[in-house]
């Protein structure tokens, strides 16, 4: 059974304050891994899609990598409207669903 | 991205009544869409997942008499929550996929059952 677990449960940062999330995944195959924002009471809106490890692929103030095993999702100089929960998901290779970690909230304080 | 639309937004219904959420991709044909349920602070559970044309195929533990889908075309998805509960008050969410490309998700319903 695909597994995907973030780290840490909730971040608190200043702004300007530069910080990672982890994503650790288990999967049969990896055919993606997806991240995604979040805000309350919203659908998520997707942020990118990484297909093999070495991957990295950058949006503004956000850049996600990717290895075997886990993913990071690294904020640069991060502002208030950054403030959202951010969520992983993995896509064993054959199959069409998505496996959705927990969530990782971030609070951005000016 | 792509473009979601999910409706209603927010529903309050009396328990023992039946809801309908729709779910249109607006701007590409979907041949799987998803529904989910979302917990507060929890992440999103797949409850079901429909195929146009086909039925929908349900997760373990989720009453497929209970929570009725349609897929009639390749642009629209419903959920019918039917005799719902207050059990049943939760967060509902869509998502459509292309083809085997990234997920989009609508905007959610926030179902409340009194």
């Amino acid at each position: 059974e695909d597994q995907v677990t973030q780290s840490p449960e909730a971040l608190r940062l200043q702004e300007g304050e530069s910080s990672s999330l982890n994503c650790s995944y288990t999967v049969s195959g990896l055919r993606g891994l997806f991240w995604y924002r979040q805000d309350p009471g919203k659908g998520p809106e997707f942020l990118f899609t990484l297909y093999s490890a070495g991957e990295e692929k950058e949006k503004e103030r956000l850049k996600a990598t990717l290895t075997k095993k886990e993913s990071f999702l690294h904020i640069t100089a991060p502002k208030p409207e950054d403030s959202a929960t951010y969520l992983c998901a993995v896509q064993a290779r054959g199959d069409y669903k998505l496996s959705f970690g927990a969530g990782t909230t971030v609070t951005v304080r000016a | 991205g792509a473009v979601v639309s999910q409706h209603p937004s927010r529903v309050i219904c009396k328990s023992g009544t039946s809801v309908k959420i729709e779910c249109r991709s607006l701007d590409f044909q979907a041949t799987t869409m998803f529904w989910y349920r979302q917990f507060p602070k929890q992440s999103l559970m797949l409850m079901a997942t429909s195929n146009e044309g086909s039925k929908a195929t349900y997760e373990q533990g989720v009453e497929k008499d209970k929570f009725l889908i349609n897929h009639a075309s390749l642009t629209l998805s419903t959920l019918t929550v039917t005799s719902a509960h207050p059990e049943d008050s939760s967060f509902y969410i869509c998502s459509a996929r292309k083809m085997d490309t990234e997920a989009f998700f609508g905007q959610g319903t926030r179902l409340t059952v009194v």
